[in-house]
């Protein structure tokens, strides 16, 4: 079945850029939405964004000013560059994929496994 | 943006109790609305999406409900295996937004 993989590094100094991967086994990164998602420690969940397979992203727009969503058809990847981090950026991220039926019902039906990362000096 | 409340924040109920979580919109999501079920240390789970669609492999025992701003998520008969934080999220507008959480424990 398809799996979600999340990599990158879990410690980032104040002010540098996160970046993100990640990696979709046994499936393809067509036709599908692929969502980014964040869980600061204790807290609720927080939209992100999307890449679509061909590229078109839509951000939120209280990250937009930092953020770019990219995908890698031929690695089965997609990514996340959120620059410019501070304390409030710690958290699980997470990637996932759409709920997709020729049309994006805008719900995330499979997860990968999170990452945590932390925002520190 | 859209905002989502959920009530209660915390439920306690017993094995076979029939448990019910509300979610509320500040605005209509038409149906627009997914629940999540999320244990500690665990990635969420989508359990129903389209307010009453229920996701491959979840058990029957869950449903939702509702329209326009004020949607639900019964569990019809809790098991053990139902203690988790329960999320609802708007798919109507940019950007999706979830709620604060509801945390079921088992007495």
């Amino acid at each position: 079945q398809v799996q979600l993989q999340e990599s990158g590094p879990r410690l980032v100094k104040p002010s540098e850029t996160l970046s993100l991967t990640c990696t979709v086994s046994g499936g393809s990164i067509s036709p599908y939405f692929w969502y980014w998602i964040r869980q600061p420690p204790g807290k609720s969940l927080e939209w992100i964004g999307y890449v679509y397979y061909h590229g078109g992203t839509e951000y939120n727009p209280s990250l937009k000013s930092r953020l770019t969503m990219s995908v890698a058809t031929s690695k089965n990847q997609f990514y996340l560059n959120l620059t410019s981090v501070t304390a409030a950026d710690t958290a699980v991220y997470y990637c996932a994929r759409g709920v997709f039926n020729g049309y994006d019902f805008g719900a995330f039906e499979i997860w990968g496994q999170g990452t945590m990362v932390t925002v520190s000096s | 943006d859209i905002q989502m409340t959920q009530s209660p924040s915390s439920v306690s109920a017993s094995v076979g109790d029939r448990v019910t979580i509300t979610c509320r919109a500040s605005q209509g999501v038409d149906n627009w609305l997914a629940w999540y079920q999320q244990k500690p240390g665990k990635a969420p789970t989508l359990l129903i999406y389209t307010i009453s669609t229920l996701q491959s492999g979840v058990p029957s025992r869950f449903s939702g409900s509702g329209s326009g701003t004020d949607f639900t998520l019964t569990i019809s008969s809790l098991q053990p295996e139902d203690s988790a934080t329960y999320f609802c999220q708007q798919a109507y507008s940019f950007p999706r937004t979830f709620g604060p959480g509801t945390k079921v424990e088992i007495k």
